[in-house]
């Protein structure tokens, strides 16, 4: 059984421009939530994908945007990079969008320069 | 609005000494409290699920409790490799996980 994957590990932008972070979920997993973290704090939610669709979105802007893939793989898109976007973006999956408890993966660790 | 909150920020441990991880939280409705390890550069390891005040669970070193208003996480004669930061977190009401800012938790030697 493979866990989540997540890549790519490590990612430099600059700001203005645009990212797509890709995500394969754990094995007979449907869903997927986005986390992004900052250095010292803890994981924020981004959005949840189930079944393709958008099943709740945190406070984040209409830059952050997503989808979900019929196999369950999962895109995080960030258009018009800003500095404070650099954090470690982490993917999770859950066997079903009512199970809270979360498999993550390593992450991808986005610089904005 | 739903909020957690753990302390200390920070703790430095010499190998052996026993210590608490505290967690507070204000969520409506609560559905579980979690307990994560995080090493860095990698993702949150699931460790714990309570569900209701007077639940304890364990693993090795490391005993989850949990009241109405805050849970713990107790580290019996820590070793090195327990050092990580520790994540709390609760579901929303939309079901989405609130995360604490963690504890940094060093055990040194």
């Amino acid at each position: 059984e493979t866990g989540v994957t997540q890549s790519p590990t490590h990612l430099i932008k600059t700001r203005g421009q645009q990212v797509t972070l890709r995500c394969s979920s754990q094995s007979g997993h449907n869903t997927v939530s986005w986390y992004q973290q900052a250095l010292g704090q803890g994981p924020q939610f981004i959005f949840q994908y189930y079944r393709e669709e958008e099943n709740g979105r945190g406070n984040f802007p209409p830059r952050f945007s997503g989808l979900q893939f019929p196999n369950y793989s999962s895109e995080l898109n960030v258009n018009a990079l800003e500095l404070d976007d650099s954090a470690l973006y982490l993917c999770a999956s859950s066997p079903d969008r009512r199970r809270e408890k979360l498999f993550f993966g390593s992450g991808t660790q986005l610089s904005v320069l | 609005e739903d909020q957690v909150t753990q302390s200390p920020e920070a703790l430095r441990l010499q190998e052996g000494e026993s210590s608490s991880l505290n967690c507070s939280y204000t969520v409506s409705g609560l559905r579980g409290l979690f307990w994560y390890r995080q090493d860095p550069g990698k993702g949150p390891e699931f460790l714990f699920t309570l569900y209701s005040a007077g639940e304890e669970k364990e693993k090795e070193r490391l005993k989850a409790t949990l009241t109405k208003k805050e849970s713990f996480l107790h580290i019996t004669a820590p070793k090195p490799e327990d050092s990580a930061t520790y994540l709390c977190a609760a579901p929303g009401a939309a079901r989405q996980l609130t995360f604490g800012s963690g504890t940094q938790l060093t055990v040194l030697p």
